[in-house]
């Protein structure tokens, strides 16, 4: 069975300050990749996505991933974090082939002004 | 063009009772999934309608649960009788093609709470 992992539950981090989180997928074929966030009071939406090429991709507001395929991972970052950044970021998976997602158990990020 | 809506966006209920969620998609997407996040747990897949079809419902916990989507239009979710462990919030979602690469578009969610 696919699962994903993201590795802190809870990130806080001061505006400017740069940004890692760790997502690691477990899927025995080719898969699709995606970071999702949700800001507060607003709905889940697609910050970025991977399913083919270049494994560095990047997303809205100045987000981006790379999918690293020998250690089965797709870390999200950024350089420098804003307030608005404050939400929670959610990995997800499928495979090749289905659209079903499966997420990660979400990190909630907090950016102090 | 207007997102996926769902109603109610909170419910509150006793145990036993029945409680029904409604999601309408973007229009035209004939893919829609429910999904649902217990509290502290990850967000998991539900079912998966193409159109008005069941494609995948290899997610729904058990047969309390009842998925429509009568001419592939709006979706319902009924719980019937609801458990204390059915608490959590019920998301939808659509997308336009069935592939895995496409985007799928999130409702609000709807907080269901259990007594």
């Amino acid at each position: 069975a696919q699962s994903v992992s993201q590795h802190n539950h809870h990130v806080i981090l001061s505006e400017a300050a740069s940004l890692e989180l760790g997502c690691n997928y477990s899927y025995g074929g080719t898969v699709n990749l995606f970071w999702y966030v949700q800001y507060p009071g607003q709905h889940l939406q697609l910050l970025l996505k991977y399913f083919s090429g270049d494994p560095l991709v990047k997303g809205i507001k100045g987000f981006e991933a790379e999918f690293i395929k020998s250690k089965f991972s797709f870390n999200l970052r950024k350089p420098s974090v804003q307030w608005s950044d404050t939400a929670e970021y959610f990995c997800a998976v499928n495979g090749l082939g289905y659209s079903t997602l499966t997420f990660g158990k979400g990190t909630m990020l907090l950016v102090s002004p | 063009e207007a997102g996926v809506t769902q109603f109610p966006s909170h419910s509150v209920i006793e145990k036993g009772q029945t409680v029904t969620l409604r999601c309408d998609p973007i229009s035209g997407h004939d893919n829609l999934y429910w999904y649902r996040r217990v509290m502290g747990k990850e967000i998991k897949f539900l079912l998966h309608f193409v159109k008005e079809s069941k494609q995948d419902e290899s997610g729904m916990p058990n047969n309390r649960f009842l998925a429509e989507r009568t001419g592939g239009t709006y979706s319902t979710l009924k719980v019937q009788p609801a458990e204390l462990e059915d608490s959590g919030v019920y998301f939808c979602a659509s997308s336009h093609l069935r592939q895995g690469t496409h985007e799928q578009f999130f409702g609000p969610g709807t907080r269901l709470t259990v007594l």
